[in-house]
């Protein structure tokens, strides 16, 4: 069964860098399938960030690649999310996902539980 | 603001069905599979329909889906307690290289 956990720091500054791993269990990341974030900020709507192919395309949402960067460790089976700067309006419940297809085929099948990053000061 | 319009809640008593639908354009819709996502209260989605009008392997056949033109439709029959959460559909959109999600609507089951 593949499950997708989340880590990372819960409360982040201002102007910082948001930072966060997803470690894939049960399934191999370079295996293949693309491998994505998704945030929900408070009360709000899914709003998708971007994803990443195994051997390294990507994906971003254009409102967010200027600060956006994931990457994959294929040795430890996880992959990452780089965010900054971060601003009160990216606090948000942080969900990884793996991705099977691109473009018209694009779905996420699998999800983490999900993690809370706070951005404050 | 999403480009994929849901009613924000719909409701129905046990047993009875509930459709929810999902507006778009040729950009997302209309040119690329939908598929839909269900949110139980504090949980994480999870894939409910796939392709339009698959459903992933132990998905019950009381929930399916269907596509017309740019808009799409979730329907939930044999409707159970346990069906209450927040559903979104999700496409790609073509013209601006995003995956989007619809708006989400809550279902109520009275």
């Amino acid at each position: 069964q593949v499950q997708l956990q989340e880590s990372g720091p819960g409360l982040v500054k201002p102007s910082e860098i948001l930072s966060l791993t997803c470690t894939v269990s049960g399934y191999s990341i370079s295996s293949g399938y693309y491998w994505g974030w998704i945030r929900q900020s408070p009360g709000k709507g899914l709003e998708w960030i971007g994803s990443m192919y195994h051997s390294g395309s990507t994906y971003y949402n254009p409102s967010l690649k200027s600060r956006v960067t994931i990457s994959v460790d294929t040795s430890k089976n996880q992959f990452s999310l780089r965010l900054r700067p971060v601003t009160a309006a990216d606090t948000a419940v942080y969900y990884c996902a793996r991705v099977y297809g691109s473009g018209t085929y694009y779905r996420s099948d699998y999800w983490g539980q999900g993690t809370l990053v706070t951005v404050s000061s | 603001q999403s480009v994929l319009t849901q009613p924000p809640s719909v409701s129905a008593a046990p047993g009875q069905k509930v459709t929810i639908s999902c507006s778009g354009s040729s950009s997302n819709i209309g040119n690329n599979y939908v598929s839909w996502y269900q949110q139980l209260p504090g949980t994480a989605p999870k894939l409910l329909i796939y392709e339009n009008n698959n459903r992933p392997s132990g998905i019950p056949d009381r929930f399916s889906g269907s596509k017309s033109g740019t808009s799409a439709t979730l329907v939930i029959t044999g409707l159970q307690t346990g069906d209450e959460a927040d559903y979104y559909c999700g496409t790609w959109d073509t013209s601006l290289s995003v995956y989007v999600f619809g708006t989400g609507t809550k279902v109520t089951v009275l």
